[in-house]
């Protein structure tokens, strides 16, 4: 089946400083792969969807200074919390999206694996 | 503005009966339907979909059902196992039209329990 992967599984930090998260499609290629986060006993909302060798597209409220995105090959996405703080802690997870389609057809199956989180502290 | 919700909380339910999950959407461009399983500090995994074009797909014991009339869908589990016992999320996506971002809009999730 289709693998993604993240680094660090959970990470705590001290308030001001960056961290990064690797998303990493083990074995597949992912044109494009999507940045969720999930507060205690909420859903996933989606963050920024990031597309190989293209700026990510950020969901309304999200701050793309403050969430980097890089998606530099088929196989990883990094998402940077910079100056981290408090507020910032959360579950953070990513998806690939492997895509079917039929010939001829604008539409597609959507199917996106996710990996396993990071769970991130800013103390 | 919550476009996809899964308006019960929480779900218990006796082994061997059926679990049944509901989800509501109210964007009409929807055209694709996921339901994740998902266990805390864990990402979600995907179980079963549904494109608008059916209004049924079955996977061994789960089943998804597609009301697009109502913009409701059902996730049924039959029998239900202990080890089904998790949060489930519905996803919607607009898979159709020139704009395809493939961005999958969750519900809340809904925490099934399934007592032995």
């Amino acid at each position: 089946g289709a693998v993604v992967s993240q680094h660090p599984s959970w990470v705590i930090c001290k308030s001001g400083t960056s961290v990064k998260i690797e998303c990493r499609s083990l074995d597949f290629q992912a044109t494009t792969m999507f940045w969720y986060r999930q507060f205690p006993k909420q859903s996933l909302m989606l963050m920024a969807t990031s597309n190989e060798g293209s700026k990510a597209t950020y969901e309304q409220g999200v701050e793309k200074d403050k969430f980097l995105i890089n998606h530099a090959s088929l196989t990883l996405s990094t998402l940077t919390v910079t100056s981290a703080h408090p507020e910032d802690s959360s579950f953070y997870i990513c998806s690939a999206r492997v895509r079917k389609g039929t010939s001829g057809s604008l539409l597609t199956y959507n199917e996106q694996f996710f990996g396993p989180g990071t769970r991130l502290t800013v103390l | 503005d919550q476009q996809v919700k899964q308006n019960s909380p929480s779900l218990s339910v006796q082994e061997g009966r059926i679990s049944i999950l509901n989800c509501d959407y109210t964007n009409s461009m929807f055209d694709y339907f996921l339901w994740y399983k998902k266990y805390p500090a864990e990402g979600p995994t995907f179980l079963i979909s549904i494109s608008s074009i059916k209004d049924k797909n079955e996977d061994g014991r789960f089943t998804v059902f597609l009301n697009k009339s109502a913009k409701h869908l059902s996730l049924h589990i039959v029998p239900s196992q202990p080890g089904d016992s998790a949060v489930y999320f519905c996803a919607a996506s607009a898979l159709g039209g020139s704009s395809n971002t493939g961005k999958l809009i969750f519900g809340q999730g809904t925490t099934l329990q399934v007592k032995p």
